[in-house]
């Protein structure tokens, strides 16, 4: 989606590896959010940063870190991938509580063989 | 904290149907619904949402309806055409301040039949 762009797209990698997810966005948007999404649960919230340096756990945080140096970028790590890891990972943006949503990125693959 | 349920998982209508999907929410705080549409291989794309200070919005040929006593909203889509197939999923953000966090239901996979 214009704006917000998640690398890499696909990645396979072996269990207890560890693992970085990067979301860069240029819209400038305050609010940044990490979601995976796994057949019949949905979208669930990992992390959010609610500015450079702020962030904050979300519902499925556990095995999971997060950082924000800079506005544009948002760093998921996955300090010892498991298989439980295994699921689509999409980004998104926003601009808080008055918003209209998220703008979302295309998302990233992450098979943990 | 929040909890959304959408149904159905599954619906399968024909072309120029309706298709109605349901949610629930548990917070009574919640005051924001939008609604996202997911095409296979991309992210979510927000194709309507409603405030909680209104009963129901319309976009040309897709509606939301807000029951806030009862907890519940729906996403109506009329004269429905083979490109409306895809995964459509629900949300809501809590009242107070929840940093524009949306919590999502589970999905329902639309598929119309040429």
């Amino acid at each position: 989606d214009a704006g917000i762009t998640q690398s890499p797209r696909h990645k396979v990698t072996e269990t207890g590896t560890p693992v970085t997810l990067r979301c860069h966005q240029t819209e400038n948007h305050r609010y940044m959010y990490w979601y995976r999404q796994d057949p019949g649960h949905g979208l669930r919230l990992i992390h959010y940063s609610y500015g450079v340096k702020d962030t904050d756990k979300g519902e499925v945080s556990d095995g999971y870190s997060v950082s924000r140096s800079k506005t544009e970028d948002f760093l998921l790590t996955l300090e010892s991938a498991t298989s439980s890891q295994t699921s689509v990972y999409f980004c998104a943006i926003g601009e808080g509580d008055r918003s209209h949503g998220y703008t979302f990125g295309s998302g990233t693959r992450l098979t943990v063989v | 904290g929040e909890n959304v349920e959408q149904h159905p998982s599954t619906l399968s209508v024909q072309e120029g149907d309706s298709a109605v999907i349901k949610c629930t929410y548990s917070d009574s705080a919640s005051n924001y619904f939008p609604w996202y549409k997911q095409e296979l291989g991309k992210g979510p794309q927000l194709i309507i949402d409603i405030r909680s200070n209104v009963g129901e919005k319309k976009d040309q040929r897709i509606a939301v309806t807000l029951n806030k006593t009862a907890k519940h909203f729906s996403l109506h889509i009329t004269e429905t055409q083979p490109e409306d197939s895809a995964v459509y999923f629900c949300a809501a953000r809590a009242g107070g301040t929840s940093y524009g966090k949306l919590t999502f239901g589970q999905g329902t996979i639309l598929t119309v039949h040429p």
